[in-house]
């Protein structure tokens, strides 16, 4: 899986954006974009994935460059309960229980 | 909706014990993950199961073993604990074949402190 480079650690606004860069240069052509992330010592919780388009949920917004190397995760209206580490996760399309590689992370702490 | 179910939440060990940590995944969940997250680290793969059959392994110690039943619940055996193993432990749940790569489920976490 094609490793990922993101900031130690964000502030945020509350109620302002939060956009979270990651930098993956190395990934493959079939390997996908996640995001997770992980209140504190709560279990890591799905927040979104996507291949090459740009993808949106409830959560939040997934922008990925043309060339793939990087991506944005975009939370609109970020909360205090958006305060988290957020893991940014390349690896290909699951089909043999494929494990997530967390590396370090970003901290987001959102303030009042 | 159902999440994924972790039992005991909290344990306590004296060194050089054995401890059985167990994980009830989401209903027609068929894939298996565990995680360990030491104090002030990421969370590491220790091993998958995809329909009860080992699937993937990573930096499991050989004091550890695991398995998936024919419920698909899985439980985590560990043995000769060492203070090194105090960490929390998370199970993970998917199902695989969903388009994109299935997203992983996590469970609350057990806690296990080594003394």
């Amino acid at each position: 899986d094609a490793k990922t480079t993101q900031p130690p650690s964000m502030d945020c606004a509350e109620g302002r954006a939060a956009n979270l860069p990651c930098n993956h240069s190395t990934i493959s052509g079939n390997e996908y974009v996640y995001w997770y992330r992980q209140i504190h010592s709560q279990g890591p919780q799905y927040i979104i994935h996507g291949l090459k388009n740009n993808e949106t949920n409830e959560m939040a917004s997934l922008i990925i460059t043309e060339d793939r190397k990087s991506s944005t995760l975009i939370l609109p209206h970020a909360t205090l309960r958006d305060t988290a580490v957020y893991y940014c996760i390349v690896r290909v399309r699951a089909g043999s229980a494929r494990q997530l590689t967390f590396g370090s992370g970003t901290q987001l702490t959102v303030l009042p | 909706a159902a999440g994924v179910i972790q039992s005991p939440r909290h344990l306590i060990k004296e060194k050089r014990e054995t401890a059985t940590l167990k994980c009830y995944p989401i209903p027609r969940h068929d894939t298996v993950y565990w995680y360990q997250q030491g104090p002030g680290q990421d969370p590491q793969f220790l091993i998958s199961f995809y329909e009860k059959m080992q699937s993937d392994k990573g930096s499991i110690p050989d004091r550890f073993s695991a398995q998936q039943f024919s419920d698909y619940h899985s439980e985590l055996n560990m043995s000769s604990l060492e203070l090194g193993d105090s960490a929390l432990y998370f199970c993970a749940s998917s199902r695989e074949g969903t388009s994109g790569g299935p997203e992983q489920f996590f469970g609350p976490g057990t806690r296990l402190t080594v003394l």
